[in-house]
């Protein structure tokens, strides 16, 4: 079965930087598309990030530019994203989430639970 | 960027009735367009995908359908498990946007 599971929220104060990370297991991770996904408290869904198979091809949303960096390391099968420069705005619940198997790869079909980032002072 | 704009904000129904949810896009997307179902503190769940297509493991009762600017997600006949929240999701252009949400109440 495949699953995903993220780590590496916390409470961090304004302007500060955190990692988050995303353990894949139950299917080839070198082989799909992943995405970063946030849900701030009682809001919906905000794609945030998405990195390529191969990690050649990135896109994020334009709040996050120049602040967090995808990436990811297919033999540990894990997925990465480095936030900094930290604003309250991106306090949120972030999932980790892949892309469909083939296209079209930007829809995602297998989720974590998510990990929790809460930016205060 | 690509607007999506979801109706009604919430759709108050009873098991066995027809939900009709309603996904309108700022700009013509083709039929790529994804709708997902989210229960409380739970992760998302991919349903439908391009517009019409089931993902995987998905009951019959669930069907998309729409192009260009109107989507819509019909669920046949609500079962109890079926009252959550339900976003679209377009991959039209980048940045990939999600709508505000619809959420299906007893």
């Amino acid at each position: 079965e495949a699953q995903l599971v993220e780590s590496g929220g916390g409470l961090v104060q304004p302007g500060g930087s955190l990692r988050l990370s995303c353990t894949a297991s139950g299917f080839i991770f070198s082989e799909y598309e992943m995405n970063w996904v946030r849900q701030a408290p009682g809001k919906g869904l905000e794609w945030v990030s998405s990195i390529s198979s191969h990690g050649k091809t990135i896109y994020y949303i334009d709040s996050v530019k120049g602040r967090f960096t995808i990436s990811r390391d297919n033999a540990k099968k894990s997925l990465y994203l480095q936030m900094s420069s930290l604003r309250a705005e991106d306090t949120a619940l972030y999932y980790c989430a892949r892309g469909l198997i083939r296209p079209p790869v930007e829809y995602m079909d297998v989720w974590g639970k998510g990990t929790t980032v809460t930016v205060s002072s | 960027e690509i607007v999506l704009t979801q109706s009604p904000a919430t759709l108050s129904l009873s098991p066995g009735e027809r939900a009709t949810l309603s996904c309108t896009a700022s700009q013509s997307i083709s039929s790529y367009v994804a709708w997902y179902q989210q229960k409380i503190g739970q992760a998302p769940r991919l349903l439908i995908f391009d517009a019409s297509n089931r993902a995987t493991g998905i009951p019959h009762r669930f069907s998309g359908s729409g192009s260009g600017t109107d989507f819509t997600l019909t669920i046949s006949s609500l079962e109890p498990e079926d009252f959550a929240v339900y976003y679209c999701q377009q991959r039209g252009d980048w940045p990939l946007t999600f709508g505000g949400g619809t959420k299906v109440e007893i």
